[in-house]
């Protein structure tokens, strides 16, 4: 049963630490995306890759948000520093670009709690 | 800036009633939009819908895409407390610097009582 994975599933960490958040697309999956997901701001795309090329990444904050896809059955979000408004949940989806159109198949995500 | 609403924000209903839920947008170059059904955890798939007018269906949900007028509606029929969820809808698109990207919406939160 193809799936994304995720890991950790959950992290709590005090501000000012590195966290890393690693996600393995769909075998065969071309595409990755990476999702915040909030109460108040619902799923906010923070970056998008294809063919481990980052296509875009304006949702993210650069100074200290990095997204990278060492090879293709990996993805990396890392935030260095945390701060606690960057508590959320952290999705990572894959889809396969075929044509014009991608469906994205979820990760059961990270839970990021930052104190 | 794409956008995508959804409405009612949530919803409560009995067993066995009918619901729909309702997704407008904007999106610069439209690709596709897509229906998921969110619980405790991730996101899960529920339709892709790329062509106006085209229902698609799947046991008691069916969803159809109005691209003139830039919405889609999702119908649960005899809904069952088991179709309790966030109900998502997202919209494919390309952006002004030409990458594609997955809009979402904010979610109905549906809420079916025995």
């Amino acid at each position: 049963d193809a799936r994304v994975t995720q890991t950790p599933r959950h992290k709590v960490t005090e501000m000012g630490q590195e966290v890393t958040m690693r996600c393995q697309p769909i075998l065969g999956h071309n595409t990755v995306f990476w999702y915040r997901q909030t109460m108040m701001q619902g799923l906010e795309l923070l970056a998008y890759f294809r063919n481990r090329a980052p296509l875009d990444d304006s949702g993210m904050p650069k100074d200290r948000f990095s997204a990278e896809m060492p090879d293709a059955t990996l993805a990396t979000l890392k935030i260095q520093p945390s701060e606690p408004r960057d508590s959320a949940v952290y999705f990572c989806a894959s889809g396969l670009r075929g044509g014009s159109n991608t469906e994205a198949f979820f990760g059961q995500g990270t839970r990021l709690t930052v104190v | 800036e794409d956008k995508v609403v959804q409405s009612p924000l949530s919803l409560v209903v009995h067993e066995g009633d009918t619901v729909t839920l309702n997704c407008s947008y904007e999106v610069t170059n439209f690709r596709s939009l897509l229906w998921y059904k969110q619980e405790k955890k991730a996101p899960t798939f529920l339709f892709m819908l790329t062509s106006s007018g085209i229902e698609k269906k799947s046991g008691r949900l069916s969803s159809i895409l109005d691209k003139k007028e830039l919405f889609s509606i999702l119908n649960i029929t005899a809904t069952q407390t088991g179709d309790s969820a966030v109900y998502l809808c997202a919209v494919g698109g390309f952006s002004g610097a030409g990458s594609y990207q997955l809009t979402f919406g904010k979610g109905t939160k549906l809420s079916v009582i025995p």
